[in-house]
């Protein structure tokens, strides 16, 4: 089946540094990523979508001076938190769909918890 | 945009009984549902899906029906285990659109 491998699953940096996050399918090229970002015992956030080698498209209210997403290729995709403070500590996940998935639909990757201290 | 509602919130069931959460979506023209089990820590798991021009789907204890005049549709877990507890959620995709609507999420808990 399809897989989406995101790395780190935690990370904990100093207020005001940056933390990338990655996202790669595994088995299938994607070509639209989907960054979500998930608060306790709350549903998806769904933050902006990107299509491979084009800029992403952000949420209402979503930074995108301060939430970079880079997707140059059909396997990665990158999340980028620039300038982080405690309130961006979050769960962040990442979703793929694509050419050669497995009914056409969506496949998340694992999460990545992060923690501004 | 679409508007999906799920209920109930958090749900709890006897281990090796039934388990049902019910979703409701707004966009007539979505066409496309699926089901993910969240553990906790964890990324969305798809646990099965049903596309508009089936009525239900079946997989092992899994199963998922499909009412497009009412515009709703649910999950229906039989013979439940302990590894069942999950927060559960429901998603649905509009004709010619690429971003799911989720549900608020269902805590399932399955009690020994």
């Amino acid at each position: 089946g399809a897989v989406v491998s995101q790395h780190p699953s935690r990370v904990i940096c100093k207020s005001g540094t940056s933390v990338k996050i990655e996202c790669r399918s595994l088995d299938f090229q994607a070509t639209t990523m989907f960054w979500y970002r998930q608060f306790p015992k709350q549903s998806l956030m769904l933050m902006a979508t990107s299509n491979e080698g084009s800029k992403a498209t952000y949420e209402q209210g979503v930074e995108k001076d301060k939430f970079l997403i880079n997707h140059a290729s059909l396997t990665l995709s990158t999340l980028t938190v620039t300038s982080a403070h405690p309130e961006d500590s979050s769960f962040y996940i990442c979703s793929a769909s694509g050419r050669g998935r497995d009914g056409g639909g969506y496949t998340f990757g694992s999460g990545t918890r992060l923690t501004v201290v | 945009g679409e508007n999906v509602e799920q209920h109930p919130s958090t749900l709890s069931v006897q281990e090796g009984d039934s388990a049902v959460i019910k979703c409701t979506y707004s966009d007539s023209a979505s066409n496309y549902f699926p089901w993910y089990k969240q553990e906790l820590g964890k990324g969305p798991q798809l646990i099965i899906d049903i596309r508009s021009n089936v009525g239900e789907k079946k997989d092992q204890r899994i199963a998922v029906t499909l009412n497009k005049t009412a515009k709703h549709f649910s999950l229906h877990i039989t013979e439940t285990q302990p590894e069942d507890s999950a927060v559960y959620f429901c998603a649905a995709l509009g004709y010619g659109n690429e971003k799911l609507t989720f549900g608020t999420g269902t805590r399932l808990t399955i009690i020994p």
